[in-house]
């Protein structure tokens, strides 16, 4: 299996646009997590779902975040409209069994919002 | 809600020497306790993991010690080699509420050869 398939790898983008980060799961896995990464607040929880619904959102930082997954094969993160202190590593991560079993993380999205 | 603490935030060893890192929780009902590492560029990866129904857990170089009383655990690995060198988290997950994941701060390893 490739693993977790995040695209894309980089993104740098201007204060007001919007962005939108992709993750593929292991095929098979139910869960699946957004994390998001910076020097200040460590690694945070935003939403994870299980079997493709939205299970617990409340990491969320504002309602400019927004997350769906649409089949078992895929999900996506938007920001819109982004800000700077969105800059982070948003890391896409999946599991069989849920949050007390191995997590499978993505090598995540550097975002750098100007 | 639960809060993590790990120290320390930068750890230095000689190769072949062992290296320890320490993490506390305030959750006593916590009751899984995960250790991932992340290396330059890419993901977390699971090393290793502990149950509150253990004391201490061992793979190969990596060992992991839990204390419930104290609510502490600390990661320990023997014989450091150079691809040691990362990025170490520690993690507690509370057994009730929310069922989230809560990381450390985080230790940077360095295996100087």
């Amino acid at each position: 299996d490739a693993g977790v398939i995040q695209s894309p790898r980089h993104e740098v983008t201007e204060m007001g646009q919007e962005v939108t980060l992709r993750c593929k799961p292991i095929s098979g896995h139910d869960y699946l997590f957004w994390y998001r990464q910076t020097m200040m607040r460590g690694l945070e929880l935003l939403i994870y779902f299980n079997n493709n619904v939205p299970i617990d959102d409340s990491g969320m930082p504002e309602d400019r975040f927004s997350a769906k997954m649409p089949n078992a094969s895929f999900s996506t993160l938007k920001i819109q409209p982004s800000e700077p202190r969105d800059s982070a590593v948003y890391f896409c991560a999946s599991s069989p069994q849920g949050l007390k079993e191995k997590l499978f993380f993505g090598s995540g999205t550097q975002l750098s919002v100007l | 809600g639960e809060n993590v603490e790990q120290h320390p935030s930068t750890l230095s060893v000689q190769e072949g020497d062992s290296a320890v890192i320490k993490c506390t929780y305030s959750d006593s009902a916590s009751n899984y306790f995960p250790w991932y590492k992340q290396e330059l560029g890419k993901g977390p990866q699971l090393i290793i993991d502990i149950r509150s129904n253990v004391g201490e857990k061992k793979d190969q170089r990596i060992a992991v010690t839990l204390n419930k009383t104290a609510k502490h655990f600390s990661l320990h690995i023997t014989e450091t080699q150079p691809e040691d060198s990362a990025v170490y988290f520690c993690a507690a997950s509370p057994l009730y509420g929310t069922d989230k994941l809560i990381f450390g701060t985080g230790t940077r390893l360095q295996v100087f050869p």
